[in-house]
């Protein structure tokens, strides 16, 4: 069975810090693995798509990176923002196309 | 392109009532999915569709819940009778199908069971 695991859990940084989230998944078998971005009382926004054959993705100050054979992401936050404070996830695309998401890290970029 | 939508946004009732939660996905999707989302917790599953059919329901509570997906279209996903620890929120997400397309979210409808 497929779990995801999200470390660390919550995290505050100053503004202007460089930080990384990361990810990891037990099964390897996966197609695809997504970050989303959940800001309270809304619906969860897509940021960036890795296949499972590519290595890293990116989109402006975001960088995602996957290693499939170790069962890791991480998800690069350049020069980070107030604008930036939300609750980070990862979900990965089993074999069976189910989408399986982690808890989250909840980040707070202090101004 | 419009995206996900879902209604209503709020729900409040008491335990033991029915409701009904409504997905309209993203026009020419074929996976829609439903997740519950507790406080504090990632989303979990209830019921992934490809078109009109069920592809995985292995986490949706059936003695309670039920959720169709008429026409391979609109969605709805049906509580009754309603439990406190079904408050949540409720997500529905739909994607084009297939190995890799990326998932769009709906905004979610909470849920409160009072």
């Amino acid at each position: 069975k497929q779990e995801v695991t999200q470390i660390p859990a919550a995290l505050s940084v100053p503004e202007g810090e460089n930080l990384v989230l990361n990810c990891s998944f037990t099964d390897s078998a996966i197609y695809n693995l997504q970050w989303f971005r959940q800001d309270p009382g809304k619906g969860l926004t897509s940021l960036l798509l890795i296949q499972s054959s590519q290595r890293e993705q990116t989109s402006g100050r975001l960088n995602a990176s996957l290693d499939k054979s170790s069962g890791r992401s991480t998800l690069y936050i350049a020069a980070s923002q107030p604008g930036d404070s939300a609750t980070y996830l990862c979900a990965v695309m089993d074999s069976s196309y189910k989408l399986i998401f982690g808890s989250g890290t909840r980040l707070l970029v202090r101004p | 392109e419009a995206g996900v939508a879902q209604s209503p946004r709020y729900k409040i009732i008491e335990k033991r009532q029915s409701v009904a939660f409504w997905c309209n996905p993203i026009s020419g999707h074929a996976t829609l999915y439903w997740y519950q989302q507790i406080l504090g917790q990632g989303p979990k599953l209830l019921i992934q569709f490809q078109n009109n059919g069920v592809v995985d329901d292995s986490q949706l509570p059936k003695d309670r819940f039920s959720a169709e997906r008429l026409k391979g279209v609109d969605s709805t996903l049906k509580i009754q009778p309603a439990k406190l620890e079904d408050s949540a929120v409720y997500l529905c997400a739909s994607s084009l199908g297939g190995s890799n397309t990326e998932a769009f979210f709906g905004q979610g409808t909470r849920l409160t069971v009072v």
